[in-house]
């Protein structure tokens, strides 16, 4: 089944323990991007890589680093987290090149995070 | 710089009511613009896309035109169901840097 998962699904946690919140997808698709929704602010993207070793910011990237050493993972991470960083994540993705701009982005479920 | 404005929700409607959920933007360049709809404690999924100028995209019963002239790209449908409540999300991604610009979100309801 074509799918992106993420964990955890929910973490609690205190400000400035660093964690991470792994993405992986199956698809072979080179655009993935991590997003933060937050009520009444939609989603905003706060980074996106069009494949391996190739990473960009989106409109939030401040307090979160990115990697992408393989095509199927793109963990997002918070060194030291902050109670402004609690929010529900999404980590997505699709096709890139030309295709990107007529591409569908599969969801993962999200991420719930509390930082106390 | 780039965005997306959404009308404001809650949206709350009888079944098989006509559905307008506004949507406008602005960016430089020609985006392709997206509705996706997320479902409660769900991600979000594509409902519709266009690419270009005057393109429609439908799914579902649900429309939307790319309007250049007016920088719009409202969703439509002519009979919603119970089954349609969610959120609906607007969202444009840029020719030039691949970013996606997602609007605020707006909450349907539709009562039985």
């Amino acid at each position: 089944e074509a799918q992106v998962t993420q964990n955890p699904r929910y973490l609690i946690t205190v400000t400035g323990k660093k964690l991470t919140v792994t993405c992986s997808q199956n698809m072979n698709h080179e655009y993935m991007s991590w997003y933060r929704q937050d009520p009444g602010l939609g989603l905003r993207q706060i980074y996106y890589s069009m494949n391996v070793e190739v990473t960009d910011k989106g409109d939030v990237p401040e307090g979160y680093k990115v990697s992408r050493k393989e095509k199927r993972n793109f963990p997002l991470i918070l060194e030291s987290p902050s109670p402004n960083q609690t929010s529900l994540y999404f980590c997505a993705s699709s096709n890139t090149g030309q295709v990107l701009r007529s591409s569908e982005q599969y969801f993962g479920p999200g991420t719930r995070l509390t930082v106390t | 710089g780039d965005s997306v404005t959404q009308m404001e929700g809650p949206v709350t409607l009888s079944e098989e009511a006509f559905l307008t959920i506004n949507c406008t933007y602005t960016a430089t360049g020609y985006p392709s613009l997206f509705w996706y709809v997320q479902y409660p404690g769900e991600g979000l999924q594509l409902l519709l896309k266009a690419t270009k100028a005057d393109d429609k995209g439908s799914n579902k019963g649900f429309e939307a035109t790319y309007r250049k002239e007016t920088t719009s790209f409202h969703l439509e449908k002519g009979s919603v169901q119970v089954s349609d409540s969610a959120v609906y999300f607007c969202a444009l991604v840029t020719s030039g840097t691949y970013k996606y610009i997602f609007g605020t979100g707006t909450r349907l309801k539709v009562l039985a």
